[in-house]
């Protein structure tokens, strides 16, 4: 079983929808919580960091964090065909620089 | 601040061969992550370079292996390269310091083995 499950879409939505991506995790020493926007042959461009539970707002994007239920989610409001991209999840434990990713979620945004 | 940049950005090279991959951190970052990133494996943690020191390394061969500079240039090797290792090869860069510090990725070296 991998450490972070991310189911990897694709995920279709018509233009202003919202957007609602997750990912579980088995490791309970996660402590720091990424979500990163790939765009295709581009590097990982980072949307969201969040620290234990909570939730955190950035613009269009809400980032949730359930470290009871070893959940994490990405909202997206009035979703825009420039969202069209790869999500991927990303935490780290508080010992070390190394980031375990989820499989990504690809998503597409219809005009 | 100028990002993070890798290069060459692409690469074609075939078994057998050896390769070498650079990347320059964000201006006053010191840690420098290498990343491997395929279809069927996705991202996965190569090593940690901090202060010229290896910090942390994941869960590959012998044939992988890198450097930092004192400058905190890094670059990274694979020899004997096998066709598995066709990959985007991605660098993160971070201050260092305190384990909230976020890692910035650089647009990757594509590789093909052939």
């Amino acid at each position: 079983q991998k450490e972070v499950e991310q189911d990897p879409g694709p995920l279709s939505v018509p233009e202003g929808a919202i957007v609602s991506l997750n990912c579980t995790y088995s490791n309970s020493a996660f402590q720091y919580f990424m979500w990163y926007r790939q765009y295709s042959r581009k590097g990982p461009e980072l949307l969201m960091y969040t620290y234990s539970s909570g939730n955190k707002e950035d613009g269009r994007f809400t980032a949730q964090v359930d470290k009871s239920s070893k959940y994490i989610s990405l909202f997206i409001r009035d979703s825009q065909p420039s969202d069209s991209a790869t999500y991927l999840c990303a935490m780290k434990t508080d010992s070390s620089y190394k980031l375990i990713f989820g499989s990504g979620t690809r998503l597409l945004v219809r005009p | 601040k100028a990002g993070v940049t890798q290069t060459p950005r692409y690469l074609i090279k075939t078994r057998g061969q050896q390769v070498t991959l650079s990347c320059s951190p964000i201006s006053g970052h010191r840690s420098v992550s290498w990343y491997q990133q395929t279809p069927g494996q996705g991202l996965q943690f190569l090593f940690e370079y901090f202060s010229e020191t290896q910090r942390n390394k994941g869960n590959f061969p012998g044939r992988f292996s890198g450097r930092q500079f004192s400058n905190s240039r890094s670059e990274m090797n694979v020899s004997t390269l096998e066709l598995g290792d066709s990959a985007l090869y991605l660098c993160a860069s971070s201050s260092g310091v305190g384990n909230q510090e976020t890692q910035y990725f650089g647009p990757g070296t594509r590789l093909l083995v052939l």
